[in-house]
């Protein structure tokens, strides 16, 4: 079975541009949560979709927004991007919601804002 | 506010010996806890996890013990092995919700 995709693995961006990045779960799963990892604050949760729908958000502006399709991928977008916006986006996938169901997670988006 | 915290960055062990990682947290509505470990250039793996009704869970080398009335738990990894080298995160939620708040994680680091 193949595990997460995450697209692309890398991304240089510079202040003020916007970006998506992209994550298809593991064939079967229905949630996937997105998660931003710096090394000043460790892994942080963005926010979680189940079947099409926001079931959770983190402590994030309103300039990170994120989508689920019917096919289970789902995307990200961050606007009007800044320096410290810069990070590793991981994205994992779950069967099911809710954290008692095992996260799989994929290698995640590197992303620098110069 | 870190409400899961992991206060040794780093962790040096000799292969063959235990490995004990610790976790602490705030939040007492927590009632779900994971491990994860991570290899550079790759996502988070899950390794084990426990709820708030046990203290105690294992997985083979794996085990995590829970002590609610400390808001304190830990990873064995018995015997280490080289391959466990690795940065270890522990991870927290509570009401079935899909947020997952994670530690500052410990780089395990096992010598041969």
């Amino acid at each position: 079975k193949a595990g997460v995709t995450q697209t692309p693995r890398y991304l240089i961006k510079t202040r003020g541009q916007q970006v998506t990045l992209s994550c298809s779960p593991i064939s079967g799963h229905r949630s996937v949560s997105w998660y931003q990892q710096t090394p000043g604050q460790g892994l942080q949760f963005l926010f979680e979709y189940f079947s099409e729908t926001q079931r959770n958000k983190g402590n994030f502006p309103g300039r990170f927004s994120g989508r689920q399709f019917s096919n289970s991928r789902s995307e990200m977008n961050v606007s009007t991007l800044e320096l410290g916006d810069s990070a590793l986006y991981l994205c994992a996938s779950s069967f099911l919601a809710g954290s008692y169901n095992e996260q799989f997670f994929g290698p995640g988006t590197r992303l620098t804002v110069l | 506010d870190q409400q899961v915290k992991q206060n040794s960055p780093s962790l040096s062990v000799q292969e063959g010996r235990i490995s004990i990682l610790n976790c602490d947290y705030t939040n007492s509505m927590f009632d779900y806890f994971l491990w994860y470990k991570k290899y550079p250039a790759e996502g988070p793996t899950f390794l084990i996890s426990i709820s708030s009704i046990k203290d105690k869970n294992e997985d083979g080398r794996f085990t995590v013990f829970l002590n609610k009335s400390a808001k304190h738990l830990s990873l064995h990894i018995v015997p280490s092995q080289p391959g466990d080298s690795a940065v270890y995160f522990c991870a927290a939620s509570y009401n079935q919700g899909g947020k997952l708040i994670f530690g500052q994680g410990t780089e395990l680091s096992v010598k041969p």
